[in-house]
């Protein structure tokens, strides 16, 4: 399978803390990419890391890329209410995707 | 920013009816996919499109699905005979090789 899978399937934290989220991915990529989902909305896509990348930052998100153990992590620092919602890795191989199940990410104020 | 746009945004439909679910991509973009999520389940790869012909499908896209790009610009996903099941959001995508998808805010159907 070409997909990602993501774990934590769940996370809750308070408001100021640090949230990370891993995925890992069967096959070979080039690159993955990372989207968030609110309850019931769209895929709003976040970050695209290379195969040849390691780590790409965008404001609070962190991406990092190991090939060697085909695993991703997203770290979203000093999380927000605002940040509660699904966060998915997609394995983007040639043009095509596959979505993890992803992880539903709760942050208390 | 160039946007995906999904019509209509939520849709109910009687079991054994046909839907159309429509998107128009973004104008550049060169390829083109249908993606559903069950409530609650995960994103549901169901086909590409490019070149005006189908590249990859799922197993779920079966007999009772179609895509059509009918006229350069919209490109249309259809359920001949609807089933409870198919009761999902339909996403539409668009991109261009090797950049990040963009994807349209999805059709919900409801099939009763």
């Amino acid at each position: 399978s070409q997909q990602g899978e993501e774990d934590p399937q769940a996370l809750s934290i308070q408001e100021g803390e640090n949230a990370t989220m891993n995925c890992s991915y069967k096959t070979s990529i080039n690159n993955l990419q990372w989207y968030r989902q609110n309850s019931g909305r769209g895929l709003v896509h976040l970050i695209l890391i290379r195969s040849n990348e390691r780590e790409k930052h965008s404001g609070r998100l962190r991406v990092t890329l190991d090939t060697s153990k085909k695993s991703s992590s997203l770290l979203i620092t000093a999380s927000r209410a605002a940040d509660t919602a699904s966060y998915f890795c997609a394995n983007l191989r040639g043009n095509d995707m596959r979505f993890g199940a992803g992880t539903r990410l709760t942050v208390k104020p | 920013e160039p946007e995906v746009t999904q019509t209509p945004s939520h849709q109910v439909t009687q079991m054994g009816q046909e839907v159309i679910l429509r998107c128009v991509p973004i104008s550049n973009h060169l390829y083109f996919y249908w993606y559903r999520q069950i409530l609650g389940q995960k994103v549901e790869f169901l086909v590409s499109f490019y070149n005006n012909e189908i590249s990859e499908k799922s197993e779920i896209f079966d007999d009772q699905f179609s895509v059509e790009r009918p006229d350069g610009s919209n490109f249309t996903l259809k359920i001949r005979s609807t089933k409870l099941e198919d009761s999902a959001m339909y996403f539409c995508a668009s991109k261009v090789p090797n950049y990040g998808y963009t994807f349209g805010s999805g059709t919900r159907l409801t099939v009763v």
